[in-house]
């Protein structure tokens, strides 16, 4: 039972351009989203987060956008860099657990 | 100055083995755990540690026993190899409570033979 999916296993974005990667829930008691970006070889490595009580967060090229009635949230990557393709996962909490869920990623290429 | 270390990175060995896999923090966090992604890429919780204390134990074979000494360390000792087990392990930690992300490490490649 998948509580988080990333429907897209892979995207493909013009540099410079804007990369959207996308992610739904299923838990309804989920407070806390996560987006991380892993490269081959290494650990993946916190990107950005926010919390149910918002619903954006912005760091640098980074945003991340949360609607809780359609239990979505989306990665916004502008402009985006080559050095952005890796493979990105989001990842969700519930509330008063120690437990982080993960989707099972996206591959994101940016073409030079 | 490596947040959460883990060793060793790559680990080959034959079914019906044991082996441990170890990992350390200097973050400060309260929070431990091990992961693994498998064939498939998905990263699945295995175990985690809140001061010393198992809070996390998933359906995971009795195989695999995790050991925390203190805050700063969560080992993983994997008895009886078996080819399934191949796998990347990674350890992360977290401060409990609020909103506080993981924080991984490289990972451990392990190949059963």
């Amino acid at each position: 039972d998948q509580q988080v999916k990333q429907n897209s296993p892979s995207l493909s974005v013009q540099e410079g351009r804007i990369s959207i990667l996308n992610c739904d829930y299923t838990n309804s008691m989920f407070d806390y989203f996560l987006w991380y970006k892993k490269y081959p070889a290494e650990g993946p490595t916190f990107l950005i987060s926010i919390s149910s009580i918002k619903d954006k967060n912005e760091d640098g090229r980074f945003t991340v956008f949360l609607n809780k009635s359609a239990k979505h949230l989306s990665l916004h990557i502008v402009p985006s860099q080559p050095g952005d393709s890796a493979v990105y996962f989001c990842a969700a909490r519930s509330v008063g657990t120690y437990k982080y869920i993960f989707g099972t990623g996206t591959r994101l290429k940016v073409l030079a | 100055d490596t947040a959460v270390s883990q060793t060793p990175k790559y680990l080959v060995t034959q079914m019906g083995n044991d082996k441990s896999i170890k990992c350390e923090q200097n973050l400060g966090h309260d929070t431990m755990y091990w992961y693994k992604q498998d064939s498939k890429k998905f990263l699945k919780i295995m175990f985690s540690y809140n001061n010393k204390e198992l809070i996390i134990n998933e359906t995971v074979p009795n195989r695999f026993s995790p050991k925390s000494p203190d805050k700063a360390h969560l080992n993983l000792h994997i008895n009886s190899l078996e080819l399934g087990d191949s796998a990347v392990y990674f350890c992360a930690s977290s401060q409990a409570g609020g909103a506080s992300p993981l924080h991984f490490g490289n990972g451990t490649r392990l190949t059963v033979t």
